[in-house]
């Protein structure tokens, strides 16, 4: 079963709009968070981690943790054509697991 | 900074064959990982390896075998190649082995086609 649920699939924005994605882990277990990107043709690479309560935000870029529900949200401000890419949640615990990549939110960013 | 380098790009074989893919990083990290991802879609861990000469399996390991010669290089090997195994595969590594939540550092990939 699915461990790290994202929402939507799929997402288009304009150009300079918000983008927000969102991730669910189903294991408490579960509770250290990172956002990666993945551009067309290319390995992920991570944009942020968030390991506590609250926000964290690192230029365009803010993520919201909320460990009582275990949902993450990644919030991309003033959209650019490319940060149209495949983003992943990856959600792990303490040492001795692995992180668990979720099934992806695919964003267009339309000029 | 460091690379991470995986050969062949693209691998093409026989169903039924066996194949190896080889993955080679410059971080000195001490954890690495293979995984499989099918047509844009989400990450599945096959195996990684913690340190040298260690190898723990992921939710997708039937099917693989995988070696970690030293600490720079880890292989993966399909054992017998099947038609709905058509994906890219991803090889990762991450520093503080045994601590999961660090951050990974992915290759290019390997594509695999199966004939």
């Amino acid at each position: 079963q699915q461990k790290v649920q994202q929402s939507p699939e799929s997402l288009s924005v304009p150009e300079g709009g918000m983008a927000s994605l969102n991730c669910t882990s189903s294991d408490r277990n579960f509770q250290y968070f990172w956002w990666y990107r993945q551009h067309s043709g290319e390995g992920p690479k991570a944009l942020m981690s968030i390991f506590s309560d609250g926000d964290k935000k690192e230029g365009r870029f803010t993520a919201h943790l909320n460990k009582a529900s275990l949902h993450v949200s990644l919030h991309i401000r003033d959209s650019q054509p490319s940060d149209s890419a495949l983003y992943f949640c990856a959600a792990s615990g303490l040492s001795g697991t692995y992180q668990r990549f979720g099934t992806g939110t695919k964003l267009q960013v339309v000029p | 900074g460091g690379i991470i380098t995986q050969t062949p790009k693209f691998l093409i074989g026989q169903e039924g064959q066996k194949l190896t893919l080889k993955c080679q990083q410059n971080f000195n990290h001490d954890t690495m990982y293979w995984y499989r991802q099918d047509s844009g879609k989400g990450l599945r861990l096959i195996y990684y390896s913690i340190t040298e000469n260690d190898l723990q399996k992921g939710d997708l390991s039937e099917g693989y075998d995988a070696s970690r010669e030293k600490k720079s290089s880890f292989s993966l090997t399909v054992t017998s190649a099947q038609k709905n195994e058509m994906a890219v595969f991803l090889c990762a590594s991450s520093m503080l082995g045994g601590t999961n939540y660090a951050e990974q550092f992915f290759g290019p990939g390997t594509r695999l086609t199966v004939l």
